[in-house]
């Protein structure tokens, strides 16, 4: 089906260990980007892509790792999980010439980090 | 740097009452974009509107309407005669345009529409 799609949706962690959060998106979308959000906080921008091998740091960048080898897959990787972590995680993408029109959203995946 | 500012973190409303969400923002860009989203309590993000900043015209749609005031920096978000299924939480957002284009989002109003 077309559309953004994340997975898993739930996810239960061990500190210490990595974990990948996984994104697709069919629509051949040129940028991709990856949120989390916390109570409190709204969304924050974690990283964002403007291409296939092209990435860049948003706002709280700090313990994920990003890579973009094909346009379609944006995924997201804890390192090493921390309970710091634990957040609902959105991925989004836009189509390059047409930003004014804003962002599609996945489904959000919901990580635990225990 | 870019900032959007939701002030109201938590509004309660009885059914029928009308209501309106504020969001202010801050940027330097004389070019950009605010949307309003909507986070139903099953989680995802539902795109409600987006304004260009030079498009200052109020916009209606249904029951739904919005209030752009460059001059105060303001993009307000009204529902009139509120029903229990708008209770969620609102998203209001700023888009840059200029080099690599990314979505700030205030923190968010959760509304409450009780019956």
């Amino acid at each position: 089906d077309a559309g953004i799609t994340q997975s898993p949706r739930y996810k239960i962690t061990e500190t210490g260990r990595q974990v990948t959060l996984m994104c697709h998106q069919t629509w051949s979308h040129s940028y991709m980007f990856w949120y989390r959000q916390d109570l409190g906080h709204g969304l924050r921008l974690i990283y964002y892509s403007a291409a296939a091998d092209i990435t860049d740091k948003g706002e709280v960048p700090d313990g994920y790792v990003v890579s973009r080898s094909k346009t379609e897959n944006f995924p997201l990787t804890l390192e090493s999980a921390t309970r710091s972590q634990t957040s609902v995680y959105f991925c989004a993408s836009s189509e390059s010439g047409s930003l004014n029109y804003g962002y599609t959203f996945g489904s959000g995946t919901r990580l635990t980090v225990v | 740097a870019q900032k959007v500012t939701q002030a109201q973190t938590e509004i309660s409303v009885v059914e029928k009452e009308d209501v309106t969400l504020d969001c202010v923002y801050e940027t330097r860009d004389t070019t950009y974009y605010l949307f309003w989203y909507k986070q139903p309590p099953s989680g995802e993000l539902v795109f409600l509107i987006r304004r260009n900043s030079f498009d200052e015209q109020n916009e209606i749609s249904g029951r739904y309407s919005w209030n752009f005031q460059k001059s105060t920096s303001s993009f307000n978000f009204t529902i009139t005669a509120s029903q229990v299924v708008d209770s969620a939480v609102y998203f209001c957002a700023l888009l840059k345009v200029s080099g690599y284009s990314t979505l700030t989002f205030g923190k968010g109003t959760m509304l409450l529409v009780s019956p």
